[in-house]
């Protein structure tokens, strides 16, 4: 089945650093999107990417849909402490009886 | 906008007893996502459902866990018999009709087995 390998597991920054995280897939995907999930609360949708070479922004959010189709990258610039919590990266393939699938996650620490 | 409502929110339970969680969607969203997520891993589709209607379920191990939606609204889960291994968050989400990935979870059961 697809799996999507994602990376830093985890990350401590200084508050203010700019944070950059990879996801990467063994097929092709035509549906990238970012969640971000807090302790003991369900994942919720930061950003949506649906063509190869997209940028896409929300906040201070930047992910793109990689060229290749098989990557996504998601970077925070200027960390503050809410920022703090387990970002995950999902994926659809073509078909649109496909499910969504997840990474990992990389989790995200921000020191004050 | 009310969110996707879950209950309970936690859960203890012995191995070989059932268990059953209960979920209401977002008013007006078709789909319906129940998701397995261990620690330390990202969400796992069980099952789908479009309305009333099972889209892919083949994730879900059906010998021991069931799942309906009756009405094309709320939905339960149930394990039955639950073992040691599905100690995890169980999430409910949904979306309107489509297939964009924009999925709204709710806030989870987080079910021990002991």
């Amino acid at each position: 089945g697809q799996q999507l390998n994602q990376s830093p597991q985890s990350m401590f920054i200084q508050e203010g650093e700019d944070v950059s995280m990879n996801c990467t897939s063994s097929s092709i995907f035509n549906t990238w999107l970012w969640y971000k999930q807090d302790p003991g609360e369900g994942p919720v949708l930061l950003i949506a990417l649906y063509k190869a070479g997209e940028l896409t922004s929300n906040g201070r959010l930047t992910a793109q849909f990689g060229i290749t189709r098989k990557d996504s990258f998601l970077n925070i610039s200027a960390s503050i402490p809410s920022d703090v919590g387990i970002y995950f990266c999902a994926g659809k393939g073509w078909s649109g009886s496909e499910k969504l699938v997840f990474g990992k996650g990389t989790k995200l620490t921000v020191n004050p | 906008e009310a969110g996707v409502a879950q209950s309970p929110r936690y859960k203890i339970i012995e191995k070989r007893q059932s268990v059953a969680f209960w979920c209401n969607p977002i008013s007006g969203h078709a789909t319906l996502y129940w998701y397995q997520q261990i620690l330390g891993q990202g969400p796992k589709l069980l099952i789908q459902f479009q309305n009333n209607g099972v889209v892919d379920d083949s994730q879900l191990p059906k010998d021991r866990f069931s799942a309906e939606r009756l009405k094309g609204v709320d939905s339960t889960l149930k394990i039955q018999p639950a073992k040691l291994e599905d100690s995890a968050v169980y999430l409910c989400a949904s979306s309107t009709q489509g297939n964009s990935g924009k999925l709204f979870f709710g806030s989870g059961t987080q079910l021990s087995v002991l």
